[in-house]
């Protein structure tokens, strides 16, 4: 079927760790793949995407690389700041809507 | 306006009430969608709008949720008859049109509790 599956939180880090979250999907085809993240007390925001096999979707120092041949789409950040603190959802587009992974609550102490 | 709008941002009422959420998404875009998000389900996908077309409704829990769109703008999302398990954050999202790589703008969402 179609589905997204990310890894359990939570996560604790340190300021200036390095963050992995990992992002698998299943689909026919090759679908476009999302980061979202939401912070405390908000609504989702678009962290980043990749539309197509290879991409790399960056921001605010956040990656993800869209890797057909693992089909995943693993969020990668160098040093992590307390403000990073939040719920990372990966998503793949799919007819009119968006599959969600269960989310992974990152938290970062100073 | 500038990003999705939601209201009420939270309600509360009794089992068995109707209760109507409103989402103005963004100006000029034509795919509005709905979700539900609560602790053991996640995000679940309720419905999607295509102007004022709904080509999909198979996500709605039950025959108790119904959706509208009017005008290709505002959104109503009408629960009847309300149960405890409805309650659950009701998110809006938009987007320029339907499409896998559309990314979705998503508003603040309305916290619904069932007493």
């Amino acid at each position: 079927g179609n589905s997204v599956t990310q890894m359990e939180g939570p996560v604790t880090l340190s300021e200036e760790a390095f963050l992995t979250i990992n992002c698998t999907y299943t689909a026919t085809g090759y679908p476009s793949l999302f980061w979202y993240v939401q912070y405390p007390g908000e609504g989702l925001q678009l962290l980043l995407k990749a539309t197509k096999a290879d991409d790399k979707g960056s921001n605010k120092g956040f990656e993800a690389t869209y890797r057909k041949e693992t089909t995943s789409f693993h969020l990668e950040k160098g040093s992590v700041q307390v403000s990073d603190s939040a719920v990372y959802f990966c998503a793949r587009g799919s007819q009119g809507n968006l599959i969600f992974g269960k989310g992974t609550k990152l938290s970062v102490k100073p | 306006g500038a990003g999705v709008s939601q209201s009420p941002s939270n309600k509360v009422t009794e089992k068995g009430k109707d209760v109507e959420l409103r989402c103005d998404p963004i100006s000029g875009h034509t795919a509005l969608y709905w979700y539900r998000q609560s602790l053991g389900q996640g995000l679940e996908f309720l419905i999607y709008f295509q102007g004022n077309s709904a080509p999909d409704k198979s996500g709605l829990p039950s025959d108790r949720f119904s959706a509208e769109r009017t005008g290709g703008s505002v959104s109503t999302l009408t629960i009847q008859r309300t149960q405890q398990e409805d309650s659950a954050v009701y998110l809006c999202a938009s987007s320029f049109t339907v499409g896998d790589n559309q990314p979705q703008h998503f508003g603040d969402g309305t916290r619904l509790s069932i007493l």
